[in-house]
């Protein structure tokens, strides 16, 4: 059964700071694995999405890696600022057990960056 | 970009009533859309499969006959809590992928917040 682990539970920096979101997973068989962010009470944006094939994808001052063998993914934050605030999540979408349609969440990393 | 939207935002309604949230995909068709749900501080945990033209599919553990889900076009689901208790008070929200595009990220509705008194 796959389980979604993100570490920490919450994290607070001061601005400007940059940061790591960590994220982990149990079974390596996976199409692809989606970071979101979720503001307090509100749905979910999608940051980015890194397909099973690949190894990180970036957007703007995001950066995301995936290690698929060793079942670990990361979310890199440059230069974090108030508005980054958040809950960050990370999903992966499994290839096999016949589940192959879900996404399977973490429990969230609460990121509070100081002014 | 893609948009889902989903309504109510919010809704507050007595024990025992039934309750419809809409799922609809804006600029783009969808045969499948899911349906989670996410209690206070806790991740999100996917209740049903939403297939057009066809029965939905319930995670373990969901009632089907509470969760009515209908999805009867390429661009709109519903969900009706029936007979809603206080238990079912919690965060809803949809989301959908492109027809076509297996590997493409899921979108996201904004969500409705039950709160069934």
């Amino acid at each position: 059964k796959q389980e979604v682990t993100q570490i920490p539970a919450a994290l607070s920096v001061p601005e400007g700071e940059n940061l790591v979101l960590n994220c982990s997973f149990t079974d390596s068989a996976i199409y692809n694995l989606q970071w979101f962010r979720q503001d307090p009470g509100k749905g979910l944006t999608s940051l980015l999405l890194i397909q099973s094939s690949q190894r990180e994808q970036t957007s703007g001052r995001l950066n995301a890696s995936l290690d698929k063998s060793s079942g670990r993914s990361t979310l890199y934050i440059a230069a974090s600022q108030p508005g980054d605030s958040a809950t960050y999540l990370c999903a992966v979408r499994p290839s096999s057990g016949g589940a192959t349609n879900k996404l399977i969440f973490g429990t969230g990393t609460l990121l509070a960056v100081q002014p | 970009g893609a948009v889902v939207s989903q309504h109510p935002s919010w809704v507050i309604c007595k024990s025992g009533t039934s309750v419809k949230i809409e799922c609809r995909s804006l600029d783009f068709q969808a045969t499948t859309m899911f349906w989670y749900r996410q209690f206070p501080k806790q991740s999100l945990m996917l209740m049903a499969t939403s297939n057009e033209g066809s029965k939905a599919t319930y995670e373990q553990g969901v009632e089907k006959d509470k969760f009515l889900i209908n999805h009867a076009s390429l661009t709109l689901s519903t969900l009706t809590v029936t007979s809603a208790h206080p238990e079912d008070s919690s965060f809803y929200i949809c989301s959908a992928r492109e027809l076509g595009q297996r590997n493409s990220p899921l979108h996201f509705g904004n969500g409705t917040r039950l709160t069934v008194t």
